[in-house]
């Protein structure tokens, strides 16, 4: 079946700092790559997306490449502020499944201080 | 736009209590999803529906059953509380192209 395994966190940071989260899948198909974000006491909300291999997601700064060859979608950012501090998620779309459904990892905390 | 919405927002229950959560979205979107995120951890899917009158299982649902009579309306229900149903309960609806909108999450306490 398909997976997601993303780096465990937490992750603690400075202010202005580089941030890569690893993520990698398995998955039949070709499936959509996606991050979520969970800022505390919220749902999940969309981050970025890729829908096909070399396709680059981006938003708020964040980025991720689709990477058919290695399986894989970190997420980076190069310089990270506290309002970052969140639980980042990266997920599968397997469009081949019933329902379309989401395959998500585990989840990785980011702690950004000032 | 108010997009997926969900009530409660927290609840504490009695073991042996029954109780609905409820989930609608205004998005006209025919895939409806239920998770439940215990501390700490990631999403597990309870249960999901492709469109109305269709529902089916996932990976957890023992102790839940839902219902899809409307393609607005997702209720989750639990019958007979269980302290292993404690956690933080999300319904997401999916459009055509694969994201996903989720609700703000219900805060379950069974005690």
């Amino acid at each position: 079946g398909n997976s997601v395994t993303q780096m465990e966190g937490p992750v603690t940071l400075s202010e202005e700092a580089f941030l890569t989260i690893n993520c990698t899948y398995t998955a039949t198909g070709y499936p959509s790559l996606f991050w979520y974000v969970q800022y505390p006491g919220e749902g999940l909300q969309l981050l970025l997306k890729a829908t096909k291999a070399d396709d680059k997601g981006s938003n708020k700064g964040f980025e991720a490449t689709y990477r058919k060859e290695t399986t894989s979608f970190h997420l980076e950012k190069g310089s990270v502020q506290v309002s970052d501090s969140a639980v980042y998620f990266c997920a599968l779309s397997d469009h081949e499944a019933a329902g379309n459904k989401l395959t998500f990892g585990g989840g990785t905390r980011v702690l950004v201080k000032p | 736009n108010a997009g997926v919405t969900q009530t409660p927002k927290f609840r504490i229950l009695k073991i042996g209590q029954s109780m609905t959560l409820q989930c609608t979205q205004d998005m006209n979107h025919n895939y409806m999803y239920w998770y439940r995120q215990d501390p700490g951890m990631g999403l597990k899917l309870i249960y999901y529906s492709v469109g109305a009158g269709i529902t089916d299982k996932g990976e957890v649902p023992n102790g839940y059953n839902v219902s899809r009579s409307t393609t607005e309306d997702f209720p989750l229900r639990l019958e007979l509380a269980a302290p292993s149903q404690t956690s933080v309960y999300f319904c997401a609806s999916i459009n055509p192209q694969g994201e996903a909108f989720f609700g703000q999450g219900t805060r379950l306490t069974v005690v």
